[in-house]
């Protein structure tokens, strides 16, 4: 059963760092591009980037280019959405997803992690 | 960048009634790269439907999708209690785009 399964919820203040993950099981990690969808407090869905963990080839939306970094570590299974200096205004729910090849569906999705930036 | 425009925004309809979700896209999408999703409160995303018109696994017949180049529906043919959700269409070809939702809620 294929299967991506998030980090749990943060809280963190502004100017904090972040990293939170995404461990893939019941597929070939290496195969399949995984990305990272934001989701603002009653909000829609926003793409923000994606990796291929097999040559850690990445892409980035222009809305988020240079505010996050998408990494993995393939030999276990997990991708990761971090931040160096956070903002009020990265509270949101973030998924991470799963594609074929980088012109697909989004055919599994994490169960997300929250992430609440206050002061 | 392709901006992709839901309507309704809201849909008001009751158990067992027809409905109809439009997408528009600014610009044609390519290969029908167009996807549904499915959301429901305090969960994930659900993939409906891909390349504008496929099922994908374990999804009911009675949601179907058609549509081409900017102009996309999605019916759902007799709405079930658990079909009362947010919509999102979402193009792939490019940049990923989602369009705002439509909630589908019972009248």
């Amino acid at each position: 059963e294929v299967q991506l399964v998030q980090s749990g919820a943060e809280v963190k203040k502004p100017g904090e760092s972040l990293k939170i993950s995404c461990k893939g099981s019941g597929y070939s990690f290496t195969s399949y591009w995984i990305g990272w969808v934001r989701q603002m407090p009653g909000k829609g869905l926003e793409w923000m980037g994606i990796i291929y963990p097999g040559d850690s080839d990445t892409r980035y939306s222009p809305s988020f280019q240079g505010q996050v970094t998408i990494s993995a570590d393939k030999s276990i299974s997990t991708a990761y959405l971090q931040w160096s200096s956070l903002k009020a205004s990265d509270t949101a729910m973030y998924y991470c997803v799963r594609q074929y090849v980088i012109a697909a569906p989004f055919d599994y999705w994490g169960q997300g992690t929250l992430v609440t930036v206050s002061s | 960048e392709i901006v992709l425009t839901q309507s309704p925004g809201t849909l008001s309809l009751s158990p067992g009634e027809r409905a109809t979700l439009s997408c528009r896209a600014s610009q044609s999408v390519s290969s029908s790269y167009l996807a549904w999703y499915q959301q429901k409160p305090g969960q994930a995303p659900r993939l409906l439907i891909y390349g504008a018109s496929s099922r994908a696994t374990g999804i009911p017949d009675r949601f179907s999708g058609s549509g081409s180049g900017t102009d996309f529906t999605l019916t759902i043919s007799r709405l079930e209690p658990e079909d009362f959700a947010v919509y999102y269409c979402q193009q792939y070809g490019s940049s990923p785009s989602f369009g705002q939702g439509t909630k589908v809620e019972i009248k």
